[in-house]
């Protein structure tokens, strides 16, 4: 069984540059959703995917943006970087088929902002 | 507003010393509970979920349990490798995750 898998794990970008993060899902899996992780706080949730429509959003702009595609892989694109944004990006897979709720995470990509 | 609050923000033992981290919550509609591990730069790993006030669950040296305003992980006897940053989670009516910030528990040796 494959685990959820992101890329890159490390990057660093400038103010107002676009960035795309990427998230293979864990085998059998059909719903990917991102968080984002500040330093010391817990993760906040930006979006979730579910056949390749968005289907639940949190409190952030719409410089940020995703992509689910067929193989039910994803995308997190922020465009117009600020340093705010620097953080840990988390990608998180589960499965419509199962009530439990459980979500299984990826190792994040680490965002810097300068 | 939905809110998931953890405490205390950091918690030192000494190996063997054992102690509770508490997650209050206030979260409409909950439909569970969660635990979260979370080692420094990794991912979150899934510990436990609770679905109703009164269920406890087991693992190794963790024990999670859950009234209706809070849940606490009791951790037993613990060892160095218990290190981590532990996360809590309320599962709110439309299926969401909100979180709380989460207790650093330090083992020392």
């Amino acid at each position: 069984e494959t685990g959820v898998t992101q890329s890159p794990t490390h990057l660093i970008k400038t103010r107002g540059q676009q960035v795309t993060l990427r998230c293979s899902s864990q085998s059998g899996h059909n719903t990917v959703s991102w968080y984002q992780q500040a330093l010391g706080q817990g993760p906040q949730f930006i979006f979730q995917y579910y056949r390749e429509e968005e289907n639940g959003r949190g409190n952030f702009p719409p410089r940020f943006s995703g992509l689910q595609f067929p193989n039910y892989s994803s995308e997190l694109n922020v465009n117009a970087l600020e340093l705010d944004d620097s953080a840990l990006y988390l990608c998180a897979s589960s499965s419509s088929r199962s009530n439990t709720g459980e979500l299984f995470f990826g190792e994040g990509s680490r965002l810097t902002v300068l | 507003e939905d809110q998931v609050t953890q405490s205390p923000e950091a918690l030192r033992l000494q190996e063997g010393e054992s102690s509770s981290l508490n997650c209050s919550y206030t979260v409409s509609g909950l439909r569970g509970l969660f635990w979260y591990r979370q080692d420094p730069g990794k991912g979150p790993e899934f510990l436990f979920t609770l679905y109703s006030a009164g269920e406890e669950k087991e693992k190794e040296r963790l024990k999670a349990t859950l009234t209706k305003k809070e849940s606490f992980l009791h951790i037993t006897a613990p060892k160095p490798e218990d290190s981590a940053t532990y996360l809590c989670a309320g599962w709110d009516s439309n299926y969401q995750l909100i979180w709380g910030a989460g207790t650093k528990l330090i083992i020392k040796p």
